[in-house]
Formats: C-alpha cells, sequence, structure tokens
C-alpha cells in the first residue's frame, strides 16, 4: 500500500530565504508524486508532479521539487520565500496503475514572516 | 475553461440525516473521486467513479454511496449522518486514460453535523 509521510508539522522561515518542505514516500512500482497547496478554508491547487523523467521538476509560483528515487524523497523547494507562500502542503504518492486514488501525507503548514 | 465546481459551499445537518454533495468535473474530464478532509487531517479518499461505475473504493463504510451521470458530473451521498462525518468534502476530477495525469480539486463542501 501506498504512504506520504511529512515529517514537519510547520515550517517557518523569513521572506526572502530558500525554503524546503520535506516529504517520503512508500509505494509499490514506479511513484506518480504530487504537491498541493491549500489556502485556508479553500480546496486544494495543484503546484507540481513528478511523472517521469528529470528529477528537478519545476511547478507553479517558483516552486521546484526534487525526486530522489533512493531516498524515496520528493521535498518540495522555492529559492526566495514570500509572504504570500504561507499555507498548508500536502504531498501526494499514486502508483503507476490505472487508478487514480492518490494517498496523502498529513501535511505542513508553511509560515513565512516579514 | 471552468474547474471543479461543488456545491453546496457550506452545509449544516443533524446526526441520522442524510446529505448529498454534487460535483461536476472540469471541463474534458472523465473521471470523478470524493475525498474527506477532517480538520487537521490530509484528505483521505472515499472513493472513485469512472463510466458511471464506482472504480475504486478506500476505506469509508457503505452510509457513503455515490453516483455518476453520463455527462460525467457526481454526488456524494452520506446517510445516517454521524458527528464525525463533519469535514471538508473535496471532490477531484481527471481523465482516466491518461497516464500520469494531473489531479484538479474542487473548493469543497463543508459539512457539520450537529
Amino acid at each position: 500500500a501506498q504512504s506520504v509521510a511529512q515529517p514537519e508539522d510547520q515550517v517557518n522561515v523569513a521572506e526572502g530565504n530558500p525554503l524546503t518542505v520535506k516529504c517520503t514516500y512508500s509505494v509499490s512500482g514506479n511513484p506518480y508524486l504530487f504537491w498541493y497547496v491549500q489556502y485556508p478554508n479553500r480546496g486544494l491547487q495543484f503546484l507540481l508532479k513528478y511523472i517521469t523523467g528529470d528529477n528537478l521538476v519545476k511547478g507553479s509560483y517558483g516552486f521546484e521539487a526534487e525526486f530522489n528515487k533512493s531516498q524515496t524523497s520528493f521535498h518540495l523547494k522555492k529559492p526566495s520565500a514570500l509572504v504570500s507562500d504561507s499555507a498548508l502542503y500536502f504531498c501526494a504518492v499514486r502508483d503507476g496503475t490505472g487508478f487514480q486514488k492518490l494517498v496523502f501525507g498529513t501535511g505542513t503548514r508553511l509560515l513565512v514572516s516579514p | 475553461d471552468a474547474g471543479v465546481t461543488q456545491s453546496p459551499t457550506h452545509l449544516i445537518k443533524t446526526r441520522g440525516q442524510q446529505v448529498t454533495l454534487r460535483c461536476s468535473p472540469k471541463s474534458g474530464h472523465d473521471t470523478v473521486s470524493w475525498y474527506q478532509q477532517a480538520l487537521g487531517q490530509g484528505p483521505q479518499f472515499i472513493f472513485q467513479y469512472y463510466e458511471e461505475e464506482e472504480r475504486q473504493r478506500g476505506n469509508f463504510p457503505d452510509r457513503f454511496s455515490g453516483h455518476q451521470f453520463p455527462n460525467y458530473s457526481s454526488e456524494l451521498n452520506v446517510n445516517a449522518l454521524l458527528l464525525g462525518d463533519s469535514a471538508l468534502y473535496l471532490c477531484a476530477s481527471s481523465l482516466q486514460l491518461i497516464s500520469g495525469n494531473t489531479i484538479y480539486f474542487g473548493e469543497g463542501s463543508w459539512l457539520t453535523v450537529v
């Protein structure tokens, strides 16, 4: 069965500094990995995904993520954080079969201070 | 291009009642999934519909049922509501036959059971 771990409940970073939100996964076969962001009282907004190919994936709003197969990780990164990036971030995984069930982590709250 | 739309946005029900939530997928998408997000947790997969049939189901009781219509829209029904059913219910849409396709979410329906 698939699983996702987001080891940090909250990440604090100052505006302008780089940020990293960690995610590790477990899945049978090749993983399809996703990052979503959730603003207060809103739904999930897609940021980026890894399916195959280049291990560094670029997504929306300047975010990127690095896929590391040996460490089974898919950490979300941004070179320079903005206060407006403050939100709840979810990592999700599905396996490469036809089923499209996503398994989510527990989420990491990102707080960017001015 | 309309994204995933859900209704109603908020609703309050009494224990034992029944509720129906509705979802219209993103234009061109044929697969609808439903997720439950309890407060402070990541979304949990309820079930997925494709070609008007339930294709995959998560660990939810039979009180949770659904339907998909010929136009790909979907309903989630919950019978005999419990206080623990209070959550944000998210609809997600995707294309079934496209490997690695992006799964998009709606803004959700907030259900409070009193």
